[in-house]
């Protein structure tokens, strides 16, 4: 079984600052993670996903995360908030090694830009 | 290409009435996913179709929840007999393979709303 706790319900940054929005995992197997922003109305897109190759994951629209078991933490950044990005962010884990394509998702992290 | 589609986008009825939900998936991908979403939580697994089977529907509620895919492309979700509770916004997603790290692609979802 797996799941994922993301750490903060809603961050609010200033344009231009930097966004940090943490998660963290647990999982029988080796992990698949993932990150997928919903903007209002909109679907859900997929920002970046790790599939234990390189730990240093590089996204869309200026996004990364890092991948570090020991910490079992996946967290997602950016150096310089957009008034773009406000919009909802979940945190996803799956299972690689086994035949488990079910995706379970955090409960959400809501990002507010201040102009 | 295209991607996901879902239809209705909104759809309203009272309590007791039955309702279908469609999903068209991105072609060629043989597999297909229904997850409902209620409000500020992240997307739940309902139902996992590989090809034309429902290969598990463990997160399908109860049994007034059914979904069918027969010939291994588009999907409906029914459900008898709604409830309140019933009420959230309905996603489909579809990925080339049933494995944990294919990408799933999200269509725009259907709100429902059981009066």
């Amino acid at each position: 079984a797996q799941s994922v706790t993301q750490l903060d319900s809603h961050v609010s940054v200033s344009e231009g600052t930097p966004v940090l929005l943490r998660c963290n995992y647990s999982s029988s197997y080796s992990p698949s993670l993932f990150w997928y922003v919903q903007h209002p109305n909109k679907g859900l897109q997929l920002l970046l996903k790790y599939t234990s190759a390189a730990t240093l994951v590089k996204g869309i629209n200026g996004f990364e995360a890092e991948f570090k078991k020991s910490e079992t933490s996946f967290h997602l950044t950016k150096p310089s908030a957009h008034m773009s990005d406000a919009a909802e962010y979940f945190c996803v884990v799956s299972d690689s090694d086994s035949n488990d394509y079910k995706l379970s998702f955090g409960a959400g992290t809501t990002v507010t830009v201040r102009a | 290409g295209a991607g996901v589609s879902q239809t209705p986008s909104n759809k309203v009825t009272e309590k007791g009435k039955y309702v279908e939900l469609r999903c068209d998936p991105i072609s060629g991908h043989t597999a297909l996913y229904w997850y409902r979403q209620s409000l500020g939580q992240g997307p739940e697994f309902l139902i996992y179709f590989q090809g034309t089977g429902a290969a598990d529907d463990s997160g399908l509620p109860n049994d007034r929840f059914f979904a069918v895919r027969p010939e291994g492309s588009v999907s409906t979700l029914k459900i008898q007999r709604t409830e309140r509770g019933d009420s959230a916004v309905y996603l489909c997603a579809s990925s080339l393979s049933g494995r944990g790290y294919n990408e799933q692609f999200f269509g725009p979802g259907t709100r429902l709303t059981v009066l």
